[in-house]
Formats: C-alpha cells, structure tokens, sequence
C-alpha cells in the first residue's frame, strides 16, 4: 500500500536534547510537507522540499532543521533552540501527478519536559 | 499573504441534520485552491472536499457540499444526513495555483455530532 508513514506516534524527550521525527513516503511524491499543530492553533508550516537536496522555511522554521537527501525521506529535528517543541507534527507529501493535493501522514505527537 | 479565518470554534448538531460551517479567507490572488479537511479523533487528516476558484460550480462530494463565493471570498461546508463518524476538527485551507505551493490553514471547528 503506498502511503506516509511517521514514527513514532509519540515521543518523549527531556528538554535541551535535539529530536528527530521521521517521515517515510512511497508515493513517489516530489514534494514533502512538515507542519505543527497547537490546540486551537490549526497546522502551521515548519519547512518544506520541493526536490531532493532542496528545502525552503515555512512560517516557524526557527528551532528545527530538515534534509532532504532522499526522495522518499524528509526526517525533521526538533533542536534544543526551539522553545516550545512539545506538539503534534504532521508530516505530507504531494506531486503534480495528483494535482498537487496534499497527503498527510499520521502525525507524531512530540512531548518535551 | 493569504489569512484563512474559520469564526466558529464549535459546533454541535444531532444526527441527520444538516450543519454549515464557515470560512472566509484573504488573498490577492485570483486563481488558487481550498478545502476542507477532516481530522477525526484518530488525528489522521483526511481530505473532505477541493474547490477551484476558476470553477463557479460549487464542489460537491456526496453529503458534503461548498458555497463558494468568490467576491465575498467566503468558503462555507454543508454536511448534509449528519452521521456520527462526522464528529470530528474540520479545517479550512488555502493554496496558490502554483506548483507545489503550501497550505495556509484556518484554526479549525469542532463539530460534533450527536445521536
């Protein structure tokens, strides 16, 4: 079954350690997606590739870091210099041979204490 | 920048009812995409409904119907025969009509259904 997989669903971390949240895809989609949702917040854009060895910041890009040395993977690292990393993380993926609709997988939920 | 406000945090209705929920969004682009998403209490985001702005005929996908205004940038859903498995977030979105462009995302309603 193709499809979007993120590992795993929840995370625990101590804070002033640096996390990474992986997102698989085998949809042979070109482009991938990271968001972050907060109660009451809808999802909000963190980075996103377009292609492989590409990717640009979305609106709160500041604490995280990505790599895109894969088509398939786009992990993201949630670093000790984000201040607030306890959320859900959505990762998506889309390509024009769908109309570039996004395709979400089924979200890690990070909590940092 | 496109802003996408959803006014209503919550909202319930009993089964078989119909219940809209709004959205008005900002932008000034003239062709882009919306939709409406669903995140049941699973949190897997689910895809209801995609309109195109350059299609005046509203999007219609089985009980779950738009009334998309495009003048009063307005992006309303009908969910028609409320069922049960409707209780969930629903989630107005926006994108450009360029390639690979990103979501911009309302703050999402509750909906709520009830027996």
């Amino acid at each position: 079954d193709g499809g979007i997989t993120q590992s795993p669903k929840y995370l625990f971390r101590k804070e002033g350690q640096n996390v990474t949240l992986s997102c698989e895809q085998n949809l042979n989609h070109d482009a991938m997606y990271w968001y972050r949702q907060d109660p009451g917040q809808g999802l909000r854009l963190i980075y996103y590739s377009q292609i492989v060895n590409d990717f640009q910041k979305g609106d709160i890009a500041e604490g995280y870091s990505v790599s895109r040395e894969k088509k398939e993977s786009f992990p993201l690292t949630v670093t000790s210099a984000q201040k607030n990393p306890t959320a859900f993380y959505l990762c998506a993926s889309s390509a024009e041979a769908v109309g570039y609709e996004q395709y979400f997988g089924p979200g890690t939920r990070l909590t940092v204490t | 920048a496109q802003t996408v406000t959803q006014s209503q945090p919550e909202m319930s209705v009993q089964e078989a009812e119909t219940v809209t929920l709004s959205c008005t969004y900002d932008t000034s682009e003239n062709n882009y995409y919306l939709f409406w998403y669903k995140q049941p209490p699973s949190r897997q985001m689910i895809l209801v409904i995609r309109q195109e702005a350059y299609k005046q005929q509203n999007a219609t996908e089985n009980r779950f119907s738009v009334n998309f205004q495009k003048a009063a940038k307005s992006f309303s859903l009908k969910i028609s025969d409320s069922q049960l498995g409707d209780t969930a977030m629903y989630f107005c979105a926006f994108m450009k009509h360029v390639q690979y462009s990103t979501l911009t995302f309302g703050k999402g309603t509750m909906l709520l259904v009830s027996p």
